[in-house]
């Protein structure tokens, strides 16, 4: 079965500064990466996702996340970073072979900007 | 787009009682969707893929007596807490899986639901 570690479980940083969120997942076959952000008091949105083609993925709000498969990583970036960013961050992951696309979430992130 | 709502968002019970929750896709059609718990500080854990005009398919750990799912139409599930007890107390967020012509079906989410049981 696969699992998936974050490896912040809280983040706090200022405006303007850049983000850095580490996802690592343990599992051998081909995968599809996701990372999903919620805000205060809203639902899970997809941030952006990886399936297949260049590694470096670019999603919604300024966000990347690149695969690197040999770290079987998948970490998230945003070079700066704005008050409205504040929400937890998670990364998922659904195993190709896996019958009915589940997903496997990791713990989370927190991440707290200060104005 | 592809909305997926809750209800109700808050349940306020007394331990002993049922309780059910509704997820409902708005504006498409899931032959699939999934129910997880997230408990505080921790991430969500999927507890079952509910399928339409099936039985749904438990996780390992979780009691399906306990947590009963029933996916009447292609816009519906619902899961009833039976019998609950303050350890059931959790944020039950449903999934729902659009169908589409790649190889997988995103899965949009709903607000949640907070349960407390008394």
């Amino acid at each position: 079965a696969q699992s998936v570690s974050q490896h912040n479980h809280h983040v706090i940083l200022s405006e303007a500064a850049s983000l850095e969120l580490g996802c690592n997942y343990s599992y051998g076959g081909t995968v599809n990466l996701f990372w999903y952000v919620q805000y205060p008091g809203q639902h899970l949105q997809l941030l952006l996702k990886y399936f297949s083609g260049d590694p470096l993925v670019k999603g919604i709000k300024g966000f990347e996340a690149e695969f690197i498969k040999s770290k079987f990583s998948f970490n998230l970036r945003k070079p700066s970073v704005q008050w409205s960013d504040t929400a937890e961050y998670f990364c998922a992951v659904n195993a190709r072979k896996a019958a009915g696309n589940k997903l496997t979430f990791g713990g989370g992130t927190r991440v707290l900007v200060k104005p | 787009g592809a909305v997926v709502s809750q209800h109700p968002s808050r349940v306020i019970c007394k331990s002993g009682t049922s309780v059910k929750i509704e997820c409902r896709s708005l504006d498409f059609q899931a032959t699939t969707m999934f129910w997880y718990r997230q408990f505080p500080k921790k991430s969500l854990m999927l507890m079952a893929t509910s399928n339409e005009g099936s039985k749904a398919t438990y996780e390992q750990g979780v009691e399906k007596d306990k947590f009963l799912i029933n996916h009447a139409s292609l816009t519906l599930s619902t899961l009833t807490v039976t019998s609950a007890h303050p350890e059931d107390s959790s944020f039950y967020i449903c999934s729902a899986r659009k169908e589409g012509s790649g190889s997988y079906n995103e899965q949009f989410f709903g607000p949640g639901t907070r349960l407390t049981v008394l």
